[in-house]
């Protein structure tokens, strides 16, 4: 099966230092892939869509500014984690859209979590 | 404004009762609609519908999808203690977002 890997699987940092996360998709393009945050006992979040090639779509309330993501290829996108505070500590999982037939399927990465001190 | 409303947030049961939860959306550009389960780390895929009234079965899971009336249930019978999870749903369009979850605790 599809296979996407998300780097590192945990990251601990200082106040005000910023943090990049990436996601690959190991076998298989992925012309979209997506942004989601999850805080404890939540649901994921939809943080942004990333097309390849293009700016990202930002969900309302999501700071582009301070969460800048950047799909270079068909098979990396990054989320810069800017001037990072303890409020952005959280567990970041990106995911790929893998064009299956007619309809698309949609594989996770294995997470970021992030710790601001 | 799509949404996406799952149904209980959360549910205890003992080991080999069924249960059975809830996923209602409003979407545009619907393609299909996912489900996942949530242990301690990413989710992981369960089930693909595309289709109305066609009943996917993995195991002790199944599911089903009513687009006409947009929802989407999933049943699993005779559950184990392994089956505690968080169980999402997504409606797959432009977008992916999903439900809040069911929070489901199986006890032995």
């Amino acid at each position: 099966g599809a296979v996407v890997s998300q780097h590192p699987s945990w990251v601990i940092c200082k106040s005000g230092t910023s943090v990049k996360i990436e996601c690959r998709s190991l076998d298989f393009q992925a012309t979209t892939m997506f942004w989601y945050r999850q805080f404890p006992k939540q649901s994921l979040m939809l943080m942004a869509t990333s097309n390849e090639g293009s700016k990202a779509t930002y969900e309302q309330g999501v700071e582009k500014d301070k969460f800048l993501i950047n799909h270079a290829s068909l098979t990396l996108s990054t989320l810069t984690v800017t001037s990072a505070h303890p409020e952005d500590s959280s567990f970041y999982i990106c995911s790929a859209k893998a064009p299956s037939g007619r309809t698309d399927t949609q594989y996770f990465g294995p997470g970021t979590r992030l710790t601001v001190l | 404004e799509d949404k996406v409303v799952q149904s209980p947030l959360s549910l205890v049961v003992h080991e080999g009762d069924t249960v059975t939860l809830n996923c209602s959306y409003e979407v545009t550009n619907f393609r299909s609609l996912l489900w996942y389960k949530q242990e301690k780390k990413a989710p992981t895929f369960l089930f693909m519908l595309t289709s109305s009234g066609i009943e996917k079965k993995s195991g002790r899971l199944s599911s089903i999808l009513d687009k006409k009336e947009l929802f989407s249930i999933l049943n699993i019978t005779a559950t184990q203690t392994g089956d505690s999870a968080i169980y999402l749903c997504a409606p797959n369009n432009n977008d992916m977002r999903f439900g809040a979850g069911t929070r489901l605790t199986v006890k032995p």
